[in-house]
């Protein structure tokens, strides 16, 4: 069956430094993907997402590129605010409006 | 735009009562709403779909006599934990998807659940 699978946080960084968090998937077919974020006391929020294979989703800054021979669709900034600490989960669309998280990763950004 | 509401956003009750968990799309109306359950550094598990005006379709595993699912309008879906008990204790997520921009799903802020 469909899943995603994303890097175990928690993820603690330094102000300004670069950001990579993995997430890749198992699905029939060709889902959307996308990723989600929390911020502290909030609901999800859609981030970015992309529809097709070499889509590149960005947001904010923060970018994620569908790959299909790799089956990841990575999450990437290059230079992260203490704003961004928040839990990001990556997502497919399972069919039928629904829905397939990851874990979610705890991001920490430090001053 | 596009906030989904959820009340109470917190409720602690004893073994044995049920309680009651409201969705609201607040400024768009959503025919198709989801709700989720979240375990601790868990991911989000869909529990059921919930359909304006028809019956919900619940995922495997999850009892529909247990979890009671009405979507009674198109801002408006209750979620019922009946004879709750310490192991249905977690966070519930509901969300809505937007009846003309059907590609975006909007989440409400989560009801955390203690059982007694």
């Amino acid at each position: 069956g469909n899943s995603v699978t994303q890097m175990e946080g928690p993820v603690t960084l330094s102000e300004e430094a670069f950001l990579t968090i993995n997430c890749t998937y198992t699905a029939t077919g060709y889902p959307s993907l996308f990723w989600y974020v929390q911020y502290p006391g909030e609901g999800l929020q859609l981030l970015l997402k992309a529809t097709k294979a070499d889509d590149k989703g960005s947001n904010k800054g923060f970018e994620a590129t569908y790959r299909k021979e790799t089956t990841s669709f990575h999450l990437e900034k290059g230079s992260v605010q203490v704003s961004d600490s928040a839990v990001y989960f990556c997502a497919l669309e399972g069919g039928g409006d629904k829905i397939i998280f990851g874990k979610g990763t705890r991001l920490h950004i430090l001053p | 735009g596009a906030v989904v509401s959820q009340h109470p956003s917190r409720v602690i009750c004893k073994s044995g009562t049920s309680v009651k968990i409201e969705c609201r799309s607040l400024d768009f109306q959503a025919t198709t709403m989801f709700w989720y359950r979240q375990f601790p550094k868990q991911s989000l598990m869909l529990m059921a779909t919930s359909n304006e005006g028809s019956k919900a379709t619940y995922e495997q595993g999850v009892e529909k006599d247990k979890f009671l699912i009405n979507h009674a309008s198109l801002t408006l879906s209750t979620l019922t934990v009946t004879s709750a008990h310490p192991e249905d204790s977690s966070f519930y997520i509901c969300s809505a998807v937007h009846r003309v921009r059907r590609e975006t799903q909007y989440f409400g802020p989560g009801t955390r659940l203690l059982v007694l």
